[in-house]
């Protein structure tokens, strides 16, 4: 079935360096993406979303960017802390009932 | 505010008891979600409501029951628990819309099943 993937399961970087975390999707009419960030022990925190008609969105020290062509997601983290050391999951939205579908999940690793 | 609470945050049960797992929100949401998080894999739907009255299955509903009287409430039932149910369960809201909206997840509730 169609569904979110991440293209690595972990992902080591120095702390100060910038993160790049990828996911392509396969659903060429998902119109919303969305990134979550997963601690352990906790339930996942929403840290930016996209629409369809974007190509590029900016929050704090993150960006999302959206290929369409290619049905590509990424998520960028600028000057990566150590508290950005968490699970990073993509989901795509393409159902009534704003459902969400869920990749499988990277894992940050901050090196000091 | 508190957002999303799920409660109990633990719980251990023997093969073949139930139980009720509690989720509240009270951010006035319509729309509530529960999912299952597998050791190290992604979130998988179990059952979504729409609004008070309005439930349906999601991608592995089979050994869960839900109900929706409330806006503010969304419990899941386990009838007759399972090893296989041994999994960390979020509940999630969000607002309605024709467009896509951030689900808002609380902090889960850890269940082992022996």
């Amino acid at each position: 079935g169609e569904s979110v993937g991440l293209h690595l399961p972990t992902l080591s970087v120095q702390e100060g360096d910038n993160s790049i975390i990828n996911c392509a999707y396969s659903n060429s009419a998902s119109d919303y993406f969305i990134w979550y960030k997963q601690e352990s022990g906790k339930g996942p925190q929403f840290i930016i979303d996209i629409r369809s008609n974007m190509d590029k969105r900016q929050g704090q020290r993150v960006t999302v960017l959206l290929n369409k062509t290619v049905k590509h997601l990424s998520l960028q983290i600028a000057a990566t802390q150590p508290g950005d050391s968490a699970v990073y999951f993509c989901a795509e939205n393409r159902a009534a009932g704003n459902k969400l579908t869920f990749g499988g999940g990277t894992r940050v690793l901050v090196k000091p | 505010n508190a957002g999303v609470t799920q409660t109990p945050k633990f719980r251990i049960l023997k093969i073949g008891q139930s139980m009720t797992l509690q989720c509240t929100q009270d951010m006035n949401h319509n729309y509530m979600y529960w999912y299952r998080q597998d050791p190290g894999m992604g979130l998988k739907l179990i059952y979504y409501s729409v609004g008070a009255g309005i439930t349906d299955k999601g991608e592995v509903p089979n050994g869960y029951n839900v109900s929706r009287s409330t806006t503010e409430d969304f419990p899941l039932r386990l009838e007759l628990a399972a090893p296989s149910q041994t999994s960390v369960y979020f509940c999630a809201s969000s607002y309605s819309g024709p467009e896509g909206q951030p689900q808002h997840f609380g902090d889960g509730t850890r269940l082992s099943i022996l």
